[in-house]
């Protein structure tokens, strides 16, 4: 089955500098692969997501990029604000199915 | 956006005890899926439904169970609530138009 991996598992930077953290997966078929962000006391939020047809993705100060021949894909979060402090995770689907495999997620914190 | 409720936001059981954890939306998509959060272990599948009175085991069933009478309420059963049970338990619910899970706020579940 799906297995996927999640690095860093805590990663801490200054505010104002950028942040990645890197998903490798193993399936081929997957095609889908959303990043969550978690918040103290709250479940996981879509914050961006890509699917196989495209390399790179961008929303404001977040982006995404995939490279399935080597199936691996990141975050990018630049110009960091203490809001982003929260834990992310990677998922990898395969629309084809039901399960959503998610990564062990990325603790971030974010220095004033 | 799909706005997905869970029954009790902090629940203490006794060991043996039944317990109940509740999960509705207020859309009329068909999937849901029930996970358990623990620390280091990222988010694990319990068991998902894609259909009223629908179910399907994920990768850790054993110890629960579900119900799904209604197409917008999906519930979570441990039959006979174990220590190790202990956990936070997310519900999710998935377009399946864009595979998107919206989470509910979670339930911080302890086990004495």
């Amino acid at each position: 089955g799906e297995n996927v991996e999640q690095h860093p598992s805590t990663l801490s930077v200054q505010e104002g500098d950028s942040a990645v953290i890197k998903c490798t997966y193993s399936d081929s078929a997957s095609n889908y692969f959303p990043w969550y962000k978690q918040e103290l006391g709250k479940g996981p939020q879509l914050i961006i997501d890509i699917r196989s047809n495209v390399g790179e993705k961008k929303d404001q100060r977040i982006a995404v990029t995939l490279n399935k021949t080597a199936k691996h894909f990141s975050l990018h979060i630049t110009e960091t604000q203490p809001e982003d402090s929260a834990v992310y995770f990677c998922a990898v689907l395969n629309t084809g199915g039901f399960k959503t495999i998610f990564g062990a997620g990325t603790r971030l914190f974010v220095k004033a | 956006d799909v706005k997905v409720t869970q029954s009790s936001r902090y629940l203490v059981k006794r060991t043996g005890e039944k317990v109940f954890l509740e999960c509705v939306q207020d859309m009329d998509h068909e999937n849901m899926f029930w996970y358990r959060q623990d620390p280091g272990l990222g988010l694990r599948l319990i068991y998902f439904s894609y259909d009223v009175k629908m179910k399907e085991k994920g990768d850790i069933p054993e110890g629960y169970s579900v119900s799904r009478e209604k197409k917008e309420r999906f519930s979570l059963i441990l039959e006979s609530a174990s220590t190790n049970q202990t956990s936070m338990y997310l519900c999710a619910v998935v377009s399946s138009s864009t595979d998107t899970q919206y989470f509910g706020p979670g339930t911080r579940l302890t086990v004495l």
